[in-house]
């Protein structure tokens, strides 16, 4: 039982390229999210999903693609990297949505910490 | 939506002493407050979390307690060690915008000095 599965862990970029942050998760967790982390910006929520074949858009979506084709995967995509985008990328999931369906706690992921040039 | 703000962003105490941090929520409908620790460039990890229904709940020299009217939540840690020294987030979920995602704190940096 792997938990949540990152990568890659760094991943350097030049502003304008695209690429996709990998997260799967082995615990059939309905629920999976993507946060960033900056500076004294504690984590903001870009993506979540709570189903195989849904998605929608968290509190920063813009600039971020997400898909979930299956239970376990969760890949985030960035079209044309920016500077801005610069960031500790986390991946979490849970049983159902945090704040419904009994509570449930997420689980994070290792994280990607991803520069962009 | 929710905003979850929390204080103070930096604490430092001495080994052996208490330290506590507040968070304070706007959304009257939250009812789920967990609290993560993350290690400097490690992921969060969940180290308490209380449910609306109850005022307090204790984890060893832990402890979250709960203030529904307020609408604030703190965490409480006793007979501190260098090893909690950690960034502490609170979290609330969002009812309004994102339907029960979780909102985080900004995040308390606490260090234990030995």
């Amino acid at each position: 039982n792997a938990g949540v599965t990152q990568t890659p862990k760094f991943q350097v970029l030049k502003t304008g390229q695209s690429m996709t942050l990998q997260c799967a998760q082995d615990m059939n967790h309905e629920y999976m999210s993507w946060y960033r982390q900056d500076p004294g910006m504690g984590l903001r929520l870009i993506h979540y999903s709570v189903g195989a074949g849904i998605t929608d858009q968290g509190e920063v979506p813009n600039g971020y693609n997400v898909s979930r084709s299956t239970t376990e995967d969760f890949p985030l995509r960035l079209l044309s990297a920016a500077p801005s985008q610069t960031s500790v990328y986390f991946c979490a999931s849970s049983y159902s949505r945090p704040g419904r369906g009994g509570n449930q706690p997420q689980h994070f992921g290792d994280g990607t910490r991803l520069s962009i040039l | 939506g929710e905003n979850v703000e929390q204080h103070p962003s930096t604490l430092s105490v001495q080994e052996g002493d208490s330290a506590v941090i507040k968070c304070t929520y706007s959304d009257s409908a939250s009812n789920y407050f967990p609290w993560y620790k993350q290690e400097l460039g490690k992921r969060p990890q969940l180290i308490i979390d209380i449910r609306s229904n109850v005022g307090e709940k204790k984890d060893q020299r832990i402890a979250v307690t709960l203030n529904k009217t307020a609408k604030h939540f703190s965490l409480h840690i006793t007979e501190t060690q260098p090893e909690d020294s950690a960034v502490y987030f609170c979290a609330a979920p969002n009812y309004g915008g994102s339907q029960g995602n979780l909102i985080f704190g900004k995040g308390t940096k606490l260090s234990v000095k030995p």
